[in-house]
């Protein structure tokens, strides 16, 4: 399966913009790239997906690198409800290993006033 | 529209007792997945399945059983629970859409054995 790498932890200030990278090297054709967010105590939140354009919700942004290696999430204007844990997961679209979703560690988002 | 429901939502058992966490969707997805996390860690998956009538071991099958009663409802069972298993433990679906299907996750259940 293909794997991701994110920094364990990122820091910002309320107001700017945050960017977290994602690494997946290792990425198919057919891996569709999503980000989650958890909030502390909640579960995991969807934020947003992509293939291979980069995306933009009310969310966030997703930037795809043009070789598909890395992804970056884009916080225009971080918030303090922003700190929470962000995961990277690659969901595949087919074959044997389908439906078999796992998560690394995340990115620890601490947003200060 | 309840999405995913977990139950229950806090549990303490001995270590040895057994108990099933219920989880159910109503979304008509295909796909439910079980993970745990414990304290500082990320999500690990425990066991999924990817349609009615399948399931499959995931990360960290060890100690744990599943079953998929019907399309809406995926159960987790800790035949003789162990400190080890103290966790929370979410619950998720997704459709089955390729890799679009977005996951959607239940609040938790909440499981320490002493």
């Amino acid at each position: 399966d293909a794997k991701t790498t994110q920094p364990n932890s990122m820091e910002s200030n309320e107001e700017e913009p945050v960017h977290l990278p994602c690494n997946h090297s290792t990425i198919s054709g057919t891996d569709y790239i999503h980000w989650y967010r958890q909030l502390p105590s909640q579960g995991p939140e969807y934020v947003i997906h992509g293939l291979t354009s980069n995306v933009n919700n009310r969310m966030a942004s997703l930037a795809i690198a043009e070789d598909r290696k890395s992804s970056t999430l884009i916080l225009h204007r971080a918030t303090l409800r922003d700190a929470a844990v962000y995961y990277c997961i690659l969901i595949w679209a087919g074959g044997t290993s389908y439906g078999k979703l796992t998560f690394g560690q995340g990115t620890i988002l601490t947003v200060h006033p | 529209n309840a999405g995913v429901t977990q139950t229950p939502k806090f549990q303490v058992l001995k270590t040895g007792q057994s108990m099933t966490l219920q989880c159910a969707q109503d979304m008509n997805h295909n796909s439910m997945y079980w993970y745990r996390q414990d304290p500082g860690m990320g999500l690990r998956l425990i066991y999924y399945s990817a349609s009615e009538g399948t399931t499959d071991k995931g990360e960290v099958p060890n100690g744990y059983n599943v079953s998929r009663l019907n399309k809406r409802e995926f159960s987790l069972r800790l035949e003789s629970a162990a400190p080890s298993q103290t966790s929370v433990y979410f619950c998720a679906s997704r459709d089955r859409v390729g890799g679009r299907g977005e996951l959607f996750f239940g609040e938790g259940s909440r499981l320490t054995v002493l």
